[in-house]
C-alpha cells in the first residue's frame, strides 16, 4: 500500500532562517509527489509536484522540494522563512491506479518574527 | 487565481434538511473530482471519488445515501448532504484532477465549505 509520512506535527523557525518540512513516502513504482499548503479556514493550495526529471523541484512562494529516491524522501524547503509562511503543510502521493491523493498527517509550520 | 471554485463557502442549515455544495473547475475539464471532509486540526478524509457521467465511488464507511454526489458535467460536481444532523457539521473540500497539457497531472483544491447544522 502507498503511504506518506510527515514525522513532525509542528516545525518552528525564526523569520529569515531556512526551513525544512519533512516527508517520506512508500510507493510501488514511480512516485507522483505533491506539496500543498493550507491557511486557516481555507482549502489547499498547490505548491509543487514531482513526477519525473530534476530531483530539485521549484514551486510557488519560493518553496522547493528535493526528491531523494534512495531515502524515499521529498522534503519541502525554503531558504528564508517569512511569517506569512505560517500554515499547515501537507505532503501527498498520487495513487496512479485510482488517481487518489494519499496525504500525510500534515505539519504545522510556525514562523516567528 | 483559483482554478477550482467551491460554493457556498459557509452554510448553516437546520437539522433534517438537505444542503448542496458545488465544486467547479474553472479553466480545465475534470473527469474526476474528489470530495473530502476535514475535522479541526486533522488531515483530510477522502469521502468519495466523483466520476463524470457515472456513479461516484465511496470510501469505506461513508454513507452514499446520505452524501449524494453528482458529476453531471466535466466542470461541475455537487455534494448533497441529505437529512443533515449536527454531527455532519464540518469543513468539506473538493478537488479536481487536471489531465490537460496546460495544467496536467495536478490535483487542484477548492476553498472549502463550512457546514454548520443547527
Amino acid at each position: 500500500a502507498q503511504s506518506v509520512a510527515q514525522p513532525e506535527d509542528q516545525v518552528n523557525v525564526a523569520e529569515g532562517n531556512p526551513l525544512t518540512v519533512k516527508c517520506t513516502y512508500s510507493v510501488s513504482g514511480n512516485p507522483y509527489l505533491f506539496w500543498y499548503v493550507q491557511y486557516p479556514n481555507r482549502g489547499l493550495q498547490f505548491l509543487l509536484k514531482y513526477i519525473t526529471g530534476d530531483n530539485l523541484v521549484k514551486g510557488s512562494y519560493g518553496f522547493e522540494a528535493e526528491f531523494n529516491k534512495s531515502q524515499t524522501s521529498f522534503h519541502l524547503k525554503k531558504p528564508s522563512a517569512l511569517v506569512s509562511d505560517s500554515a499547515l503543510y501537507f505532503c501527498a502521493v498520487r495513487d496512479m491506479a485510482t488517481d487518489k491523493l494519499i496525504f500525510g498527517t500534515g505539519t504545522r509550520l510556525q514562523v516567528f518574527p | 487565481g483559483a482554478v477550482v471554485s467551491q460554493h457556498p463557502s459557509r452554510v448553516i442549515c437546520k437539522s433534517g434538511t438537505s444542503v448542496k455544495i458545488e465544486c467547479r473547475s474553472l479553466d480545465f475539464q475534470a473527469t474526476t473530482m474528489f470530495w473530502y471532509r476535514q475535522f479541526p486540526k486533522k488531515s483530510l478524509m477522502l469521502m468519495a471519488t466523483s466520476n463524470e457521467g457515472s456513479k461516484a465511488t465511496y470510501e469505506q464507511g461513508v454513507e452514499k445515501d446520505k452524501f449524494l454526489i453528482n458529476h453531471a458535467s466535466l466542470t461541475l460536481s455537487t455534494l448533497t448532504v441529505t437529512s443533515a444532523h449536527p454531527e455532519d457539521s464540518s469543513f468539506y473540500i473538493c478537488s479536481a484532477l487536471s489531465t490537460g497539457r496546460r495544467k496536467g497531472n495536478t490535483i487542484y483544491f477548492g476553498e472549502g465549505s463550512w457546514l454548520t447544522v443547527v
